[in-house]
């Protein structure tokens, strides 16, 4: 069956590191999506792609960066992590940006202290 | 700017106990207007997109409707199986996506 993963699933580090959390589909899928979710703030998203070597900011994508070097995976690196982004991070990928359908992974836990 | 507020923030039911959850929303171009499921420790989990006023869906004890400025989500006769956070999101034409803070629901047997 196809689905989408993510690694670790949970990870502590320390403020100034970088970090890069993995995603990875097997559905095929041309689009992808990296959200946080914080109490209060629900689901906000990071950046997104629209297929192999495209990348777009979302509406929180400072101090986060992605590449899209294949259809399956969309690695998204934090270059220099700081406290404010500990965090819930999920990855989603989608058929039909027009459909709203999008196929979650089951998180990523992470703490910078 | 492009909005999504969920109600209540919580609700506890008791089993069979029949209530509906909202989502108001302002946006300057709606395509598409949905709801997820998401269970503890998981991933969120879609359930509905819905795209224009006056626009139902269903899916078990589940139905989702749409007016010009807000849906709801009807829950009849639910089960302790239906403890969930729903979330409510837009897609205001630019696909980026925007997600209200969710709606937690107890069911009790």
């Amino acid at each position: 069956d196809a689905e989408i993963t993510q690694s670790p699933r949970h990870k502590i580090t320390e403020t100034g590191r970088q970090v890069t959390l993995a995603c990875h589909q097997t559905w095929n899928h041309n689009n992808m999506f990296w959200y946080r979710q914080d109490l209060g703030h629900g689901l906000r998203l990071i950046h997104y792609s629209y297929g192999v070597q495209d990348t777009n900011k979302g509406e929180v994508s400072d101090g986060y960066s992605v590449s899209r070097s294949n259809t399956e995976d969309l690695p998204l690196t934090l270059e220099s992590a700081a406290s404010s982004q500990t965090s819930v991070y999920f990855c989603a990928s989608s058929e039909s940006l027009t459909a709203n359908e999008q196929f979650f992974g089951p998180g990523t836990r992470l703490t910078v202290l | 700017e492009d909005q999504v507020t969920q109600s209540p923030e919580a609700l506890r039911l008791q089993e069979g106990e029949s209530s509906s959850l909202n989502c108001s929303y302002t946006v300057s171009g709606l395509r598409g207007l949905f709801w997820y499921r998401q269970d503890p420790g998981k991933g969120p989990e879609f359930l509905f997109t819905l795209y224009s006023a006056g626009e139902e869906k269903e899916k078990e004890r589940l139905k989702a409707t749409l007016t010009k400025k807000e849906s709801f989500l009807h829950i009849t006769a639910p089960k302790p199986e239906d403890s969930a956070t729903y979330l409510c999101g837009v897609n205001p034409g630019t696909y980026k996506y925007i997600f209200g803070t969710g709606t937690r629901l107890k069911v009790l047997a």
